[in-house]
């Protein structure tokens, strides 16, 4: 079956811009999560919902991010104001059920560019 | 602050070597420790988890091997394969569903 997918692979933007990225999860997983990683840098945690609400936002770093999820299927990560510092890999992760031990499956990520 | 320390940061091996990745973590309440395996251009993908109520687990050429009251926990590959070569994180979960990830470790195995 289809993986966790991304788009855009690469976004290229001009600071000061508004950028949104889409996360399609695996089909039927409830739990989706957004990851920030930095070059050399391991994942860092933005925010996770449960089917349509974010159960947790707290690794959204101000009040810039903002991510939604309206069917409780797609989410879109919007960053408003782009800065030179947000440039990372954007990753999308989605797993059945929360629990101690589900396993998140990972998309393969969006690059964020701020020029 | 970092709550999950990995080391290396990068490591070579030749092929079927033994390659070792150690983590240190802070937080008792951590209770799930999976390891990541990440190729360039893809998202990071589990290879293997453990829980604090076992030592070792093995998984085909992976081991993790856990002790509790250092709180460490390491990743063994044996007989490294050129296939191998990748960045691997080691993450710990405790409480929350959100896993805290070390830093990384790049791996290349030389044929």
């Amino acid at each position: 079956g289809a993986g966790v997918s991304q788009t855009p692979s690469n976004k290229v933007t001009e600071k000061g811009k508004y950028v949104e990225l889409r996360c399609d999860p695996i089909s039927g997983h409830t739990a989706l999560y957004w990851y920030r990683q930095s070059l050399g840098q391991g994942p860092e945690f933005l925010i996770y919902f449960q089917g349509t609400g974010a159960a947790d936002d707290s690794g959204l770093p101000n009040d810039r991010f903002f991510a939604v999820r309206p069917e409780g299927s797609v989410s879109t990560l919007k960053i408003q104001r782009t800065e030179r510092g947000d440039s990372a890999v954007y990753l999308c992760a989605s797993s059945l059920v929360p629990s101690g031990t589900d396993t998140q499956y990972f998309g393969p990520g969006t690059r964020l560019t701020v020029l | 602050q970092q709550q999950v320390k990995q080391s290396p940061q990068s490591l070579i091996v030749q092929k079927g070597g033994i390659s070792i990745i150690n983590c240190a973590y802070e937080n008792t309440a951590f209770d799930y420790f999976p390891w990541y395996q990440q190729f360039p251009g893809k998202g990071p993908a589990l290879l293997i988890a453990i829980r604090p109520d076992v030592s070792e687990k093995k998984e085909g050429r992976f081991t993790i091997s856990f002790n509790k009251s250092a709180k460490q926990f390491s990743l063994h590959i044996m007989d490294s394969q050129p296939g191998d070569s990748a960045t691997y994180f080691c993450a710990a979960r405790g409480g929350s569903y959100i896993p805290t990830f070390g830093r990384g470790t790049s791996l290349i195995v030389h044929p």
